[in-house]
Parts: structure tokens; sequence; C-alpha cells
């Protein structure tokens, strides 16, 4: 079956701007989590979705941050007012309950 | 907190060689997971070996095993016969195996680029 897909591959935007990335996840996968990957680090947890409620939220870096999930399929992760520090690869995962996360390829988010 | 170390940033090594790549974590949880993902040019995230902190026994995967210190908290990835292929970003990931808010969440490493000569 399908992967988890990503919408956009690339986004470059001015500072100020908002910006929507999106997240398909696997049909049937319950749980989906977000995670901000700078140039050459590791991947930081942003937030975590079980069915379209966030009961973890503890990696949203600040208020401009924000993120939604309809039902048990796509989610949008916004970001307000970005700045240059938000340029990153922005990664989906999507997983049933206990078993493996399986990632998406990111959205390259560049803020100029 | 959970904490993952990677210490090497950056290792090479000859096709057809054998290289080991280093993790160390830290946590006072008793039952989890730990994972090597691999991460090639793509970006797209692989999945490369899961060890569950329970088990003595060392995962293995084909060209790919582990070297579980529970006591140490080390969790060493060592790839065999090496492959241009396997030219890649490789991360070190844990997880706790609990319910609760933090189910399923990753704490990652720095990562190791690994780049296999020919």
């Amino acid at each position: 079956g399908a992967g988890v897909s990503q919408s956009p591959s690339n986004k470059v935007t001015e500072k100020g701007k908002d910006v929507e990335l999106r997240c398909d996840p696997i049909s049937g996968h319950t749980a989906l989590y977000w995670y901000r990957q700078r140039l050459g680090q590791g991947l930081e947890f942003l937030i975590y979705f079980q069915g379209n409620s966030a009961p973890d939220k503890s990696g949203l870096p600040s208020d401009r941050f924000s993120a939604e999930r309809t039902g048990e399929s796509v989610s949008t992760l916004t970001i307000q007012r970005t700045q240059q520090e938000d340029s990153a690869v922005y990664l989906c995962a999507s997983s049933a309950p206990g078993y493996e996360q399986y990632f998406g390829p990111g959205t390259r988010l560049t803020v100029t | 907190a959970q904490t993952v170390t990677q210490s090497q940033p950056e290792m090479s090594v000859q096709e057809a060689e054998t290289v080991t790549l280093s993790c160390t974590y830290d946590t006072s949880e008793n039952n989890y997971y730990l994972f090597w993902y691999k991460q090639p040019p793509s970006r797209q995230m692989i999945l490369v070996i899961r060890q569950e902190a329970y088990k003595q026994q060392n995962a293995t995967e084909n060209r790919f095993s582990v070297n579980f210190q529970k006591a140490a908290k080390s969790f060493s990835l060592k790839i065999s016969d090496s492959q241009l292929g396997d030219t890649a970003m490789y991360f070190c990931a844990f997880r706790i195996n609990a319910g609760g808010t933090s189910y399923g969440k990753l704490t990652f490493g720095q990562g190791t680029i690994l780049t296999v000569h020919p």
C-alpha cells in the first residue's frame, strides 16, 4: 500500500509569512508524529497525535507552531510568522499503536 | 528525560569490510526499545534494526547486527560486508515501551555519516 506522503516537498518562504505543511499517514494508522530535523542534526520531536487529539505537544518550540489532524487521516503543521531559525526538514511519521513508525520523505522549509 | 548520544560524527569504511557505529543512551526506564535508522540523501528514514530492552539476545538483520549492553547503556551497530548502498546517515533512537502521553515518541541521537568507499 501507499506510504506516508508529505507536501510540499520543498517550500521557500519569506521571513514573517505563514506556512502550512501537510502529512498524509498510512491508512489505518491511528498515531501520527511530527519531527523537525535541522541541517546535519538528529530529529527533534514536535507533537504526537492519537486519532485527532494531541496528548503530547511538548516539542512545539513556540506558540507560532500549531498542528491539527482530521480524524485519523491528514495532519497539517502550521508555522506562523516564520523566522530563519525555522528552516529545517519537517518529517511526519505514522504508526499503529505500539508498532514501528513509518516516515514520510519530509518537507524542506527554507526561510529567506 | 531520555538522551541519546552518538559520538562519531563521521565514519568511513571500504566496501566489503566491517564497521561499527557507537551509541549510548541515558534513561531511568527499564522497559524500552532501541532502534537504528538509516537516512540516505533522499531523506527517507528507513528502519534498519530494532532491539527490545527485555531481550538479552542481540538483534540481527542480515548484514546488520547490534551489541546491546543494557547495564552500560550502550547500543552499537555492526555492518558486515559493507556495500556502497550503505552510504547514509545513521541514527540511533530510543522509545519507551509504555502507555501515556509519551507513547511512541522517538528520541534520536545526532547521527553518524557513514561513507562506504569502493
